[in-house]
């Protein structure tokens, strides 16, 4: 089983949609989490983390997490063009990041 | 006023030549690493350091060998290159060893032929 778990899409979307980005992870000790947007050719930047069970709100961003059922996942709403990427999950455990293998998403005009 | 720049960009070698990437950051974080992403996209860290320190060493053949001269850098020399070493290198930063918000590197798409 792979430690942080993403479908690779690619997801599909209309301009103005939420996206709903997801991940598990396998390790029940892990304290917190990450989302990173990489652009094709690009290097891979933060958009948000989250500590606590629950939302978190930052923009057009909710990050969601529920460490019972070990799931985080990211909504983005009003989704624009601009915000097709590859979408990381990261969890971080024993002193380094651990990410998914990510999760594509085309958001259409 | 780049934060993490890495050099090259792009580097094309042949097998079995050995070769060198530098990061420097200028940010003031403690702690730096290497990354490396396959054809599939996955991340996978290689080695962290914090203030020149080794902390992370993660399973990679000793071909590659790391060294920082001081926390503003982390160099990754690699010996003797194969097919596989084909990749891009990222190299990132974070504050301090606990902190999951790093800032990375351009990186470099390095091809062995």
């Amino acid at each position: 089983q792979k430690e942080v778990e993403q479908n690779s899409g690619p997801l599909s979307v209309p301009e103005g949609a939420i996206a709903s980005l997801n991940c598990t992870y396998s390790d029940r000790g892990s304290q917190s989490f990450f989302w990173y947007r990489q652009y094709s050719g690009k290097s891979p930047e933060l958009i948000m983390f989250i500590y606590s069970n629950g939302d978190k709100e930052d923009g057009r961003f909710t990050a969601q997490l529920n460490k019972a059922s070990q799931y985080v996942s990211l909504l983005i709403r009003d989704s624009q063009p601009s915000d097709s990427a590859t979408y990381l999950c990261a969890v971080y455990n024993t002193d380094k990041l651990i990410f998914g293998t990510g999760t594509r998403l085309q958001v259409f005009p | 006023d780049t934060a993490v720049s890495q050099t090259p960009k792009y580097l094309v070698t042949q097998m079995g030549n050995d070769k060198s990437i530098k990061c420097e950051q200028n940010l003031g974080h403690d702690t730096m690493y290497w990354y490396k992403q396959d054809s599939k996209k996955f991340l996978k860290i290689m080695f962290s350091y914090n203030n020149k320190e080794l902390i992370i060493n993660e399973t990679v053949p000793n071909r590659f060998s790391p060294k920082s001269p001081d926390k503003a850098h982390l160099n990754l020399h690699i010996n003797s290159l194969e097919l596989g070493d084909s990749a891009v290198y990222f190299c990132a930063s974070s504050p301090r060893t606990g902190e999951g918000g790093y800032t990375f590197g351009s990186g470099t798409r390095l091809t062995v032929v």
